[in-house]
């Protein structure tokens, strides 16, 4: 499958433990983003790597969320201390260089529920 | 006020009907407009792209952006079940790269 892979597909956590997506890109791509579905809202911006590096995470809540994506293996998304308001889709999406405005390649999320 | 509104729907057509889905935005800055269609409890995927004001049409498909009323539209032909959908509008500007600004999108169901 050349398509964008997010694991898991679903992820039940208490309050106050902690949640790690992952995203790996399409074959080739070395640019990766994640976005936020809450439920009954549109997609919300939260950060844009490239291998290394945080290019824009402007997007990111500054307390408990971090993101990265190593030289090696997949981007993940880090959410410490889960509260009940991190319930959501989390997306990652690929393209294949910076000057990409737009045409972004979906996985299928990671459905994160906070008990 | 959302940078991006988008009537959420839902909308309900019989099959065969056009379909109009709009979005309009406060940003002059958004140079790149595109729709996502989301299928339940999937990623989105992109339907169309468009640079700048105009039209440009995919099959079934009508991308309609107007800059200077800041509002853009996405017309479907011949509607079928298989487009229903949520659909997404997105933009972006020539600095912000692929950091998209999202409609909420609208529910569409195609009834046959």
């Amino acid at each position: 499958n050349a398509g964008v892979m997010q694991n898991p597909r679903h992820l039940v956590r208490r309050r106050g433990q902690e949640a790690r997506l992952r995203c790996s890109p399409m074959k080739g791509h070395s640019h990766v983003y994640w976005y936020r579905q809450l439920p009954e809202e549109g997609l919300k911006f939260m950060v844009y790597l490239q291998k290394e590096n945080i290019i824009d995470e402007s997007g990111m809540p500054k307390e408990r969320f971090s993101a990265e994506f190593p030289k090696e293996g997949p981007s993940i998304l880090r959410i410490q201390q889960v509260v009940r308001g991190d319930s959501a889709a989390y997306f990652c999406a690929s393209s294949p260089n910076y000057k990409n405005t737009g045409e972004l390649f979906f996985g299928e999320g990671s459905r994160l529920t906070v008990l | 006020q959302k940078e991006v509104e988008q009537d959420p729907g839902p909308l309900s057509v019989p099959e065969g009907a056009i379909v109009s889905l709009n979005c309009t935005y406060s940003n002059s800055a958004f140079q790149y407009f595109m729709w996502y269609r989301q299928y339940s409890r999937k990623g989105p995927e992109l339907l169309m792209y468009t640079y700048s004001s105009g039209n440009k049409e995919d099959g079934r498909f009508t991308a309609q952006v107007d800059k200077s009323s800041k509002y853009i539209s996405l017309f479907i032909r011949d509607s079928q079940p298989s487009d229903s959908a949520t659909y997404l509008c997105a933009m972006s500007g020539e600095t912000s790269g692929s950091r998209l600004t999202f409609g909420e999108g609208t529910q569409l169901t195609v009834n046959p």
